[in-house]
């Protein structure tokens, strides 16, 4: 069954330093998305990505981030400078269809630990 | 706020009983989706139910769907420890496809 795929898995960085979190969308998909669920707390919707441009972004989602779909099968998610503050678990969706009830399915996550 | 709000928080419930969740809402919806999470894990999706949809039914998962309420439910019959997880009830609504999250009911099953 295709499923969307994260990697790493873990990822510990410094403060300060750049991360980009790596998602492979499942193929015949054409929204994507990136989540984060903070420990302990609920999960919030970063950003919508359809047709190579953002279609949606939420408040926390500022210039800290940005992201990327380099070629046919890869989105990324940037942060830049990270803060203490930005780890949580990340996690990458990816549905059929925006708007027309379609399932979004979600990938296992990012755990990102910033020290 | 536009996002689903569980209730209850959490529940325990022993092993073959019926688990049931609800979800609040505020806003119009296009669909409403259950998800479980364990623990430290990903979300996997369970249902999808759309707002013209009043009953949905997958396996041992039953969801309603009220929009005259706002509300939804999400019945596990014949609960099994397996079934031990987070439960998120998420609101889909507007042309991009993004999901606003509830906080979760946390379930446990006991054996």
């Amino acid at each position: 069954e295709p499923e969307v795929t994260q990697t790493p898995s873990h990822q510990v960085t410094q403060m300060g330093q750049e991360v980009i979190l790596r998602c492979v969308p499942i193929s015949n998909h054409l929204y994507f998305y990136w989540y984060r669920q903070i420990l302990g707390q609920k999960v919030e919707f970063l950003v919508s990505f359809y047709n190579n441009e953002i279609s949606e972004k939420s408040e926390i989602f500022d210039d800290q981030f940005s992201v990327e779909r380099p070629d046919g099968s890869n989105f990324t998610l940037k942060i830049r400078s990270t803060k203490l503050e930005d780890s949580a678990m990340y996690f990458c969706a990816s549905s059929r269809q925006g708007f027309m009830n379609t399932e979004a399915f979600f990938g296992q996550g990012t755990r990102l630990t910033v020290v | 706020s536009q996002q689903g709000e569980e209730d209850p928080q959490a529940l325990s419930i022993q092993e073959g009983e019926n688990a049931t969740m609800n979800c609040s809402y505020k806003t119009s919806i296009n669909n409403l989706q259950w998800y479980r999470q364990n623990s430290g894990r990903g979300l996997v999706h369970l249902i999808l139910i759309r707002s013209n949809e009043r009953e949905k039914h997958s396996g041992r998962l039953r969801v309603t769907l009220d929009t005259s309420k706002k509300s939804s439910s999400l019945l596990i019959t014949a609960s099994r420890a397996a079934d031990t997880a987070s439960y998120f009830c998420s609101i889909g609504s507007g042309n991009t496809g993004k999901l606003i999250f509830g906080q979760g009911t946390t379930l446990q099953v006991k054996p």
